[in-house]
C-alpha cells in the first residue's frame, strides 16, 4: 500500500468496553510502533515489534493494554475496560529497520481518535 | 528516562519572517529526528541528523544538531502559512528504535 492505515479513524467507547484498533504497515515494514498521543502533547512510545516478536511493551501504561501481530504484518492495539483517561489519539508508526547504527524513518499512520465517555 | 524538552511551546509568527525553535534532550542521541504534524493530521518525517555540528537545509528550513549531541534547532526563514503545524524532535532510546518525542512547537502564522 502507500502508506500506514488504520482503523477505525474514530471510536466512541463507553467507560468498561473494549476496544480493538487497527494498523496495517507499509508492507515489507519489519518494525511497527504504537504510540499514544494526548491533545497538545507528543506521541508517546506504547510498545514495539520486530516482525512478530513483541521486543519492547514498557510503555503499555497498565495490563488493560494489549497488542499483537501474529503474522509480522498487521498489528491489533486492545485495550479493555476503557477508562476516560484513555482517551487519545493511537497512532501507529512502521519503519523498514535496515541493518546499521542509524535510526530508520518512522512512517505513521493517520492514527484512532478514541473517545472514552 | 531519556526526556527531550522543546522551546518555545508556542510561536505566533508574521508571515515573511523568521524563527527558531530548539529542542534539548536529557541524553546524548545517537540521532535527532524532526517531524511536523499539520493540525488534524498525523507525523510526517522531516529530516535526520546523525553527526555532531551537523546542519542539514530543506528550501526554506535549516536544521542543526548540537556539538554534543543532545540539542537541535529549527530555524525557518520567510515563514508562510504552509508552515502552520506542530514540529516535533525525536530521539531514539538507546536500545532499539523506540522514539522519545519532545511536546512539540506548535506554529501559528498571520498573514
Amino acid at each position: 500500500g502507500a502508506g500506514v492505515s488504520q482503523s477505525p479513524r474514530y471510536k466512541v467507547a463507553k467507560r468498561g468496553q473494549d476496544v480493538a484498533l487497527r494498523c496495517d504497515p507499509i508492507s515489507g515494514h519489519v518494525s511497527l510502533f504504537w504510540y499514544q498521543q494526548a491533545l497538545g502533547q507528543g506521541p508517546e512510545f506504547l510498545t514495539y515489534f520486530q516482525n512478530e516478536a513483541q521486543l519492547d511493551k514498557s510503555g503499555l501504561p497498565s495490563d488493560r493494554f494489549f497488542a499483537e501481530r501474529p503474522e509480522g504484518s498487521v498489528s491489533t492495539l486492545k485495550i479493555q475496560r476503557t477508562q476516560q483517561e484513555d482517551s487519545a489519539v493511537y497512532l501507529c508508526a512502521s519503519s523498514l529497520d535496515l541493518a546499521g547504527g542509524h535510526t530508520d524513518t518512522q512512517y505513521f499512520g493517520p492514527g484512532t481518535r478514541l473517545t472514552v465517555l | 528516562g531519556q526526556q527531550v524538552m522543546q522551546i518555545p511551546q508556542y510561536q505566533h509568527v508574521q508571515e515573511g519572517e523568521d524563527f527558531t525553535t530548539y529542542c534539548n534532550s536529557s541524553t546524548t542521541l545517537s540521532n535527532i529526528q524532526w517531524y511536523k504534524q499539520r493540525p488534524g493530521g498525523h507525523p510526517v518525517f522531516l529530516i535526520q541528523l546523525v553527526k555532531s555540528g551537523e546542519v542539514k537545509k530543506q528550501k526554506r528550513l535549516t536544521f542543526q544538531f548540537g556539538e554534543a549531541k543532545k540539542n537541535s534547532s529549527l530555524h525557518i526563514t520567510a515563514t508562510q502559512t504552509t508552515d502552520v503545524g506542530t514540529y516535533f524532535c525525536a530521539g531514539p532510546e538507546a536500545a532499539g528504535n523506540k522514539l522519545t518525542f519532545g511536546g512539540g512547537t506548535r506554529v501559528l502564522v498571520k498573514p
